[in-house]
């Protein structure tokens, strides 16, 4: 079956603008979840949607949001983009019906603000 | 919030040698995963654990759920190049949201 899907896989933006990044999970996973990976920080949480509901929030400022869908595809979007922001924007999706929470991870999008 | 320690942060070996890291936690958690990272891709699941004390193999990998449950290793014997990438140990606990370390840089000298 087709794996986690992300897109874009590559994007520049500028100071100022806002970005909608896309993601489309394993065909029956209903979990989504974004992480943001820098060389410094590693894998930081964004945030868990399960059943078009944010189940989890990592410490990321209102800049940072997310969606999803009732076909469990999501969305996050990052508004007023700073230099910070640029990295690697993983989303990974696990089935979620209990217990572990094993997620398969997509190949991510690249974000560079100029 | 929940914070995992990695070591090391990198290592690089001769091919055939044997690798090991560890990951530590402040907390106790009720499942150890760990991933592997290849450049320009996202982390693949190597190996779960669920039960402390649990010692799982992986072909040349080999991990264990610390008795404790606030620590893991993974195990890499006879590495060979592909090995090469970012390691990452990844924890959850009563929050069931995923922590993970920042991970380990293995380079390997053929």
């Amino acid at each position: 079956k087709a794996g986690v899907t992300q897109t874009p896989r590559y994007l520049i933006k500028t100071r100022g603008q806002q970005v909608t990044l896309s993601c489309s999970p394993i065909s029956g996973h209903r979990s989504v979840s974004w992480y943001q990976q820098t060389p410094g920080q590693g894998l930081q949480f964004l945030f868990e949607y399960f059943s078009e509901t944010q189940r989890n929030k990592g410490n990321f400022p209102g800049r940072f949001s997310g969606r999803q869908f009732s076909n469990s595809r999501s969305e996050m979007n990052v508004s007023t983009l700073e230099l910070g922001d640029s990295a690697l924007y993983l989303c990974a999706s696990s089935l979620r019906n209990s217990g572990a929470n094993v997620l398969t991870f997509g190949a991510g999008s690249r974000l560079t603000v100029l | 919030g929940q914070q995992l320690n990695q070591s090391p942060q990198s290592m690089f070996i001769q091919e055939g040698e044997d690798v090991s890291m560890n990951c530590t936690s402040s907390s106790i958690f009720n499942t150890w995963l760990w991933y592997k990272q290849d450049p320009g891709e996202g982390p693949v699941l190597l190996i779960a654990l669920y039960k402390a004390g649990e010692l799982t193999s992986n072909g040349r990998l080999t991990a264990q759920f610390g008795i404790t449950r606030k620590d893991s290793f993974l195990n890499i014997s006879a590495s060979i190049p592909s090995d090469v990438g970012i390691y990452f140990c990844a924890g959850q606990g009563g929050s069931e949201k995923l922590v993970f370390g920042k991970g380990m840089k293995l380079t390997v000298n053929p």
